[in-house]
């Protein structure tokens, strides 16, 4: 089976755009979790979904958003890009009943 | 609030040599406990996890780690080391129903021949 696959694997914006990142978790997993990741620090918590609704939030501005959709797929959304948003966004994935997290490969966004 | 602490930033070691990587944490509840690895531009790997029961957890790649409830701490060891082990090594704390995972600063181990 498929592992947690995200899109697109590297990405350079330019300060002030905006960016869209793409998730698809575990077949058969509802629960989709972002994380950051800036360079030479621990993963840190942005957004949880399960079954479609927003279930915790971590300490982002509101220039973070994300959403999922009925296949259980999710997309975060980064408004106003600065360049401290350039880091490793890493998407991981939950079964039900579970609780550990399997992650994705993460996309490598860069904001010059 | 829950907290993970990682005291080595960086461990060298020999390979064939013994590893142990160490993690304090702070949380108000029965922790459930995770180590990942992470190699340079990858994601995550689950390593080993510890919910309840048996304080030594064994895991993929030869890695356990014991839960000592006392300490507050989750150590993970391999009693010998291969030159693949090279990596960034995370320890992360979580909640019972929650999803909300936190994370240590890491450790970087580095093999030496």
């Amino acid at each position: 089976d498929a592992g947690v696959t995200q899109s697109p694997t590297h990405l350079i914006k330019t300060r002030g755009q905006h960016v869209t990142l793409r998730c698809s978790p575990i077949s058969g997993h509802k629960s989709v979790s972002w994380y950051q990741q800036v360079l030479g620090q621990g993963p840190q918590f942005i957004f949880q979904y399960y079954e479609k609704e927003e279930r915790g939030r971590g300490n982002f501005p509101d220039r973070f958003s994300a959403r999922q959709f009925p296949n259980y797929s999710s997309e975060l959304n980064v408004n106003a890009l600065l360049l401290g948003d350039s880091a490793l966004y890493l998407c991981a994935s939950r079964g039900r009943g579970e609780y550990e997290q399997y992650f994705g490969p993460g996309t490598r966004l860069t904001v010059t | 609030a829950q907290s993970v602490t990682q005291p080595d930033i960086h461990i060298t070691v020999s390979e064939g040599a013994s590893l142990e990587l160490r993690c304090n944490y702070s949380y108000g509840a029965t922790p459930y406990l995770f180590w990942y690895v992470q190699s340079p531009g990858q994601g995550l790997q689950l390593l080993l996890k510890y919910f309840s029961g048996d304080t030594l957890v064994q895991g993929i790649k030869g890695f356990e780690a014991e839960f000592k409830r006392s300490q507050s701490s989750f150590n993970l060891r391999k009693p010998s080391v291969h030159w693949s082990d090279a990596a960034e090594y995370f320890c992360a704390v979580g909640k019972a129903a929650g999803n909300k995972l936190t994370f240590g600063g890491g450790t970087r181990v580095l093999v030496k021949p």
